[in-house]
């Protein structure tokens, strides 16, 4: 059974831009959550999304974005980058949701310059 | 605001010893997890604890949550150098938006 994918697996942008992350998770799984990752923050939830709805959302900026599409690959995308927003970008799928196990990819690394 | 806390934040430890690392979280919540990340990788799933007094094993690692106590334990046992790693628990809000709540994570060292 393939685990979650993620691309690209690194990034380099500089402000102002905008990018799009992609995630495909497990076949079968219909929740799709991305996190933040950086050294001051930790880990941050940024939202979930399920069968095509997005059903949570955290404390983040309007400039985070995300979908999903009917074959429960996700996107997110982030515009108007600023140099806080390097990180490395996680997404993780499960079956559907809380309380199920996740499963997480390998992680998109932006950096801005 | 709510907060989870783990501690220690780092921990260098002898193969061979037993240790605890725990996980206070500030509100009320009956389903936690804990994740183990290698240098360089994403997280890896241990643990699913969905409600008070949940125990589970696996290998040298074995996780508890005390719901009314607010408080999970992740305990080794007989530590070996492999368990070296950054171990996180994270608290569902399931209710909130915030969703899942992660403590800063555990640095673990464990020496040969």
């Amino acid at each position: 059974k393939a685990g979650v994918t993620q691309t690209p697996r690194y990034l380099i942008k500089t402000r102002g831009q905008q990018v799009t992350l992609s995630c495909s998770p497990i076949s079968g799984h219909r929740s799709v959550s991305w996190y933040q990752q950086t050294p001051g923050q930790g880990l941050q939830f940024l939202f979930e999304y399920f069968s095509e709805t997005q059903r949570n959302k955290g404390n983040f900026p309007g400039r985070f974005s995300g979908r999903q599409f009917s074959n429960s690959r996700s996107e997110m995308n982030v515009s108007t980058l600023e140099l806080g927003d390097s990180a490395l970008y996680l997404c993780a799928s499960s079956w559907s949701g809380g309380g199920y196990e996740q499963y997480f990819g390998p992680g998109t690394r932006l950096t801005v310059t | 605001e709510l907060k989870v806390e783990q501690n220690p934040l780092f921990l260098s430890m002898q193969e061979g010893k037993n240790y605890t690392i725990y996980c206070n979280y500030s509100t009320t919540s009956d389903r936690l997890y804990w994740y183990r990340q290698d240098p360089g990788k994403s997280l890896e799933s241990l643990f699913v604890l969905l409600s008070n007094g949940a125990v589970k094993q696996e290998g040298r690692l074995m996780a508890s949550l005390d719901t009314k106590a607010r408080l999970s334990t992740l305990h080794i046992t007989a530590a070996v150098h492999d368990l070296s790693a950054t171990y996180f628990c994270a608290v569902d809000m399931s209710n909130r938006d915030d969703k899942i709540i992660f403590g800063k994570g555990t640095r673990l060292h464990i020496l040969p």
